[in-house]
């Protein structure tokens, strides 16, 4: 069935470290896909979108490309802060479905960023 | 002014209990979802109603109650507590139901911390 995958984490990193956050999906067609940040202690936030192929997402100095040819959506940032420390969510919309629309999301990988 | 409010923030409570969970949104949006986020971070949508009508209803069991007096409140109330319903429950609102377009971004309440005892 659909689904997305995201690399488990944890995830530490020191400051000004390159982030890459892998997200892969599985369906049917080329569906919308979201990254959400949760910020401790807070609801999800949406962090970026995209919504077919070869689109580009960005936001806060994060970006992620639709790539339809790997099924992906990785995460990416040249340069984190401390302030970026949160949860991130890798999800999609599926096109298909028994009529049961919903947004999917991924189980999440934490971030830490030591100064 | 908080877009999505749920309260109470947190919520502990005995086995067996009956409790329930207040959101509001005043963004105006058509739809509203309830989500479940276990210990490990997995999030699960619970239910799903548009315009007070229910849209999504996932394999939740039927202590979960949801109640959307209208469209800008959902309430979700739970019977007969047990260990397992411990989880950070969110609230949530988007503009339209995710079958019509699926390009709507949710917007998330800060979450209710249920602990069950």
């Amino acid at each position: 069935g659909d689904s997305v995958t995201q690399m488990e984490g944890p995830v530490t990193l020191s400051e000004e470290a390159f982030l890459t956050i892998n997200c892969t999906y599985t369906a049917t067609g080329y569906p919308s896909l979201f990254w959400y940040v949760q910020y401790p202690g807070e609801g999800l936030q949406l962090l970026l979108k995209a919504t077919k192929a070869d689109d580009k997402g960005s936001n806060k100095g994060f970006e992620a490309t639709y790539r339809k040819e790997t099924t992906s959506f990785h995460l990416e940032k040249g340069s984190v802060q401390v302030s970026d420390s949160a949860v991130y969510f890798c999800a999609f919309f599926p096109l298909s479905g028994a009529g049961s629309y919903q947004l999917t999301f991924g189980k999440g990988t934490k971030l830490s960023v030591i100064p | 002014d908080t877009a999505v409010s749920q309260t109470p923030k947190y919520l502990v409570t005995q086995m067996g209990n009956d409790k329930s969970i207040k959101c509001e949104q005043n963004l105006g949006h058509d739809t509203m979802y309830w989500y479940k986020q276990d210990s490990k971070k997995f999030l699960k949508i619970m239910f799903s109603y548009n315009n007070k009508e229910l849209i999504i209803n996932e394999t939740v069991p039927n202590r979960f109650s949801p109640k959307s007096p209208d469209k800008a409140h959902l309430n979700l109330h739970i019977n007969s507590l047990e260990l397992g319903d411990s989880a950070v429950y969110f609230c949530a609102s988007s503009q339209e139901s995710y079958g019509r377009q699926g390009t709507e971004k949710l917007f998330f309440g800060s979450g209710t911390q249920l602990s069950v005892l």
